[in-house]
């Protein structure tokens, strides 16, 4: 089945510094890839879409320039958190659509704690 | 504005019992629509969809939803909970341009 993966599974940083995470589709092309926020307890926000080769596409609220997005290759997208803040801290899902359309394969998450 | 609605936020059920999980959404045309379960500080593992056709849709683990239009409801059921199905379950909604809507979940609590 496809694979969607991410790395790092958790990092801690120090408010200000910058944060990369990458999401990687292991066994398949994904030309669209999606990153979700999820706050403790609550359900998953799109952040942006991205596509492969163009700027990704953010959603109303989302700072494109503390959330970087480059989406370089058909299997990978990296989502860059800068200047980091406590606030940032949450959880960060990426996914990566298949050739089956609307369907989303996700990773396991990257758990972002801002100290 | 598509929307999904879980109404409920957690449910405790016993072992062995059954499972319903209910998800409204609001939505102009057909929808593609979703379940998935996600455990603690894990991603999201999707159990079963609906495209078209046959409103009894199948997944894994023993998961079947019902898509019923004129109540503008998909809700998950299982026939008998095992202790392994204590997890999070997300209702989802394909809002068209590829955009997914998530429910905000429900929590299953399974006990003994």
């Amino acid at each position: 089945g496809a694979v969607v993966s991410q790395h790092p599974s958790w990092v801690i940083c120090k408010s200000g510094t910058s944060v990369k995470i990458e999401c990687r589709s292991l066994d398949f092309q994904a030309t669209t890839m999606f990153w979700y926020r999820q706050f403790p307890k609550q359900s998953l926000m799109l952040m942006a879409t991205s596509n492969e080769g163009s700027k990704a596409t953010y959603e109303q609220g989302v700072e494109k320039d503390k959330f970087l997005i480059n989406h370089a290759s058909l299997t990978l997208s990296t989502l860059t958190v800068t200047s980091a803040h406590p606030e940032d801290s949450s959880f960060y899902i990426c996914s990566a659509e298949g050739a089956d359309l609307y369907e989303q394969y996700f990773g396991p998450g990257t758990r972002l704690t801002v100290t | 504005a598509q929307s999904v609605t879980q109404p409920d936020i957690h449910i405790t059920v016993s072992e062995g019992a059954s499972l319903e999980l209910r998800c409204n959404y609001s939505y102009g045309a057909t929808p593609y629509l979703f379940w998935y379960v996600q455990s603690p500080g894990q991603g999201l593992q999707l159990l079963l969809k609906y495209f078209s056709g046959d409103t009894l849709v199948q997944g894994i683990k023993g998961f079947e939803a019902e898509f019923k239009r004129s109540q503008s409801s998909f809700n998950l059921r299982k026939p008998s909970v095992h202790w392994s199905d204590a997890a999070e379950y997300f209702c989802a909604v394909d809002s068209g341009g590829f955009k997914t809507i998530f429910g905000a979940g429900t929590r299953l609590f399974v006990k003994a």
